[in-house]
């Protein structure tokens, strides 16, 4: 299986921030990356899909970036709605998630 | 626009089964592939089971093969995920995915998630 590796675990952050989360891959996965957001209670939702590209609606503050096994996501801006838990996932393989990484107001 | 609505979860003790349902609106169902996927209680995302849009190609994570079937009615447009021999490490919230590309061989992202359904397994 593919590992997935998130960092930070747990990030503190103000409004106005420029955040970025790293995952990195067991093995290349090319560009076969995704990224959701999860808020508590909530199903997650679908941001950026094959490493960089936005889902509709999504606003243009979250970006995403890399290949092989290193990648990132940033939001160039925090806004209040952007606190909650991130995860990457996989697809080059069997689906798998990083472990998750929260987002917390400083 | 499109919806997954889960049901069928519940508390069950060890041994037992649940058969969870996930029924789908606003898309042409029999088009994509559908995926199970779970959140135990104040932990991360694990993949379950796909089934992809031919009804055919089936996956399962190995912590549940031989114990889960995940199976679909494209006239109900409907997927389920059959749970037997249950263990207490299966508590989760379930969720059911749709997969993001069109009759895809493989498997994608997950565009759209239902709300979920909890299964609890105790004794």
């Amino acid at each position: 299986d593919v590992q997935l590796t998130q960092s930070p675990s747990t990030l503190s952050a103000s409004i106005g921030d420029r955040v970025t989360i790293t995952c990195r891959a067991s093995q290349s996965i090319r560009r076969w990356l995704t990224w959701y957001q999860q808020k508590p209670g909530k199903a997650p939702k679908l941001l950026i899909y094959e490493t960089s590209f936005l889902q509709d609606g999504v606003p243009s503050r979250f970006s995403g970036s890399g290949s092989g096994t290193e990648f990132t996501l940033t939001i160039s801006s925090l806004q209040p709605d952007d606190f909650a838990t991130y995860y990457c996932q996989q697809f080059s393989d069997f689906p798998t998630f990083g472990q998750g990484t929260r987002l917390e107001i400083k | 626009q499109v919806q997954l609505v889960e049901s069928g979860g519940g508390v069950v003790q060890p041994g037992g089964s649940l058969r969870l349902s996930c029924a789908a609106s606003g898309f042409m169902f029999s088009k994509y592939g559908l995926h199970w996927v779970r959140q135990a209680p104040g932990k991360g995302l694990e993949w379950v089971a796909v089934i992809l849009y031919d009804g055919k190609n089936i996956y399962y994570r190995d912590a549940v093969k031989g114990r889960f079937t995940i199976s679909r009615d494209n006239s109900k447009n409907t997927v389920y995920l059959q749970m037997n021999s249950l263990k207490v490490e299966d508590t989760a919230v379930y969720y059911c995915a749709k997969d993001s590309l069109e009759e895809a061989a493989g498997t994608n992202s997950f565009d759209y998630w239902g709300q979920g359904t909890l299964v609890t397994v105790s004794s």
